[in-house]
């Protein structure tokens, strides 16, 4: 499984695009990039993967670079309760190897 | 609510005694799997199961530490002779298993059994 790395924490104001980097430079040509968060005393909730192309749902939109080598998590119009530690997972087997991931604090 | 679900939420123990946990998967998913998470650290997997059959288990996962799945719904976890080093959050999670079909299997995660270890 790729090694990812975030940084450990950001901040953005509330309405306005939050956008997490993740670098996963070893990366290979079969390894999905996942992203979960975790809300605070909750367990980890999925948001979105994708292997090549970018992606969307209604949850947010992850862009991946042509080389792989890193991608970015957008939640368009953040809220209060998008406040949560975001993984961002590189693998290609069902078993998630989480690392530390980015605590985005949302503020009013 | 139809979720995955853990019982007990919290648990307090002394050094030396066995404790169990159970989690119930979604209905219909027919993999369940275990982490465990401490504190400031990312959930750490442990084993998971593809119906009963426990297919792959950490080297996290000491001898100390028993998970089962006997009909392939609900998983139970139990640690023996636990450890102050065993306190943490342990999360079960289910997925579907839509790895061929999606090339990836989301898992959705129960609220987690706390451990203490006194």
């Amino acid at each position: 499984d790729a090694k990812t790395t975030q940084p450990p924490s950001m901040d953005c104001a509330e309405g306005r695009a939050a956008n997490l980097p993740c670098n996963h430079s070893t990366i290979s040509g079969n390894e999905y990039v996942y992203w979960y968060r975790q809300i605070h005393s909750q367990g980890p909730q999925y948001i979105i993967h994708g292997l090549k192309n970018n992606e969307t749902n209604e949850m947010a939109s992850l862009i991946i670079t042509e080389d792989r080598k890193s991608s970015t998590l957008i939640l368009p119009h953040a809220t209060l309760r998008d406040t949560a530690v975001y993984y961002c997972i590189g693998g290609a087997t069902n078993k998630l190897i989480f690392g530390t991931g980015t605590l985005l604090a949302v503020q009013p | 609510d139809t979720g995955v679900s853990q019982d007990p939420r919290h648990k307090i123990t002394k050094r030396g005694q066995n404790v169990t946990f159970r989690c119930d998967p979604i209905s219909e998913h027919n993999r369940l799997y275990w982490y465990r998470q401490t504190l400031g650290q990312g959930p750490e997997f442990l084993t998971y199961f593809q119906n009963e059959a426990q297919l792959e288990k950490s080297r996290l996962l000491s001898d100390r530490f028993s998970a089962e799945r006997p009909k392939g719904s609900f998983s139970t976890l139990e640690i023996q002779r636990t450890e102050q080093g065993d306190s943490a959050m342990y999360l079960c999670a289910s997925s579907l298993d839509q790895w061929r079909t999606s090339g990836m299997d989301e898992q959705f995660f129960g609220p987690g059994t706390r451990l203490t270890v006194l």
